[in-house]
């Protein structure tokens, strides 16, 4: 089946580590997309790629870093820099940039900091 | 900056009444809107768009209005069935841009 996977599902660090989250999508997608969802805010957006080798920074990259070697894979590192990482963390693709595709959403990384 | 909000942030209808969900935005470059539908431990979904030449789009039970000189979505849901209890997100973007989120509104459908 096609779609986007993100592992793992929790996640638990101390403070002061670096951790990185998995994203991967098999829909053959160009554009990936990082968000992070806070209680009572909309998702907003961290880091965004839309072709291998290329990505922007969104709203809140600050503390945040991504890579994009292989079309199918946009993993996520949380840095020590970050001040509040605790958040649930969306990645999502579409098949190419834009804001005229429905993004595909995968389910999703609960991080909490120690 | 909430260029796109969701002022309520929750909403329950009984079962096979009407849920309207409502979106306002600030951003009058916006052309293309979607709701997403999102159960609890999934990612969104993508449910219905309407972009900024029409003033309705229908799938099913489910329609967007646009109104462009309010700057006003709203997402109706009729009839309401129980397995429509989920958190709703409305979006905005135009051109190559970003899309920008609400913050959602969790709807409760009761039996």
């Amino acid at each position: 089946d096609g779609g986007i996977t993100q592992s793992p599902k929790y996640l638990f660090r101390k403070e002061g580590q670096n951790v990185t989250l998995s994203c991967e999508q098999n829909l053959n997608h160009d554009a990936m997309y990082w968000y992070r969802q806070d209680p009572g805010q909309g998702l907003r957006l961290i880091y965004y790629s839309q072709i291998v080798n290329d990505f922007q920074k969104g709203d809140i990259a600050e503390g945040y870093s991504v890579s994009r070697e292989k079309k199918e894979s946009f993993p996520l590192t949380v840095t020590s820099a970050q001040k509040n990482p605790t958040a649930f963390y969306l990645c999502a693709s579409t098949l190419n940039g834009g804001s005229y595709n429905e993004q595909f959403f995968g389910p999703g990384t609960r991080l909490t900091v120690l | 900056d909430q260029q796109v909000k969701q002022n309520s942030p929750s909403l329950s209808v009984q079962e096979g009444r009407i849920s309207i969900l409502n979106c306002d935005y600030t951003n009058s470059m916006f052309d293309y809107f979607l709701w997403y539908k999102k159960y609890p431990a999934e990612g969104p979904t993508f449910l219905i768009s309407i972009s900024s030449i029409k003033d309705k789009n229908e799938d099913g039970r489910f329609t967007v209005f646009l109104n462009k000189s309010a700057k006003h979505l709203s997402l109706h849901i009729v009839p309401s069935q129980p397995g429509d209890s989920a958190v709703y997100f409305c979006a905005a973007g135009y051109n190559n841009n970003d899309m920008r989120f609400g913050a959602g509104t969790r709807l409760t459908v009761k039996p």
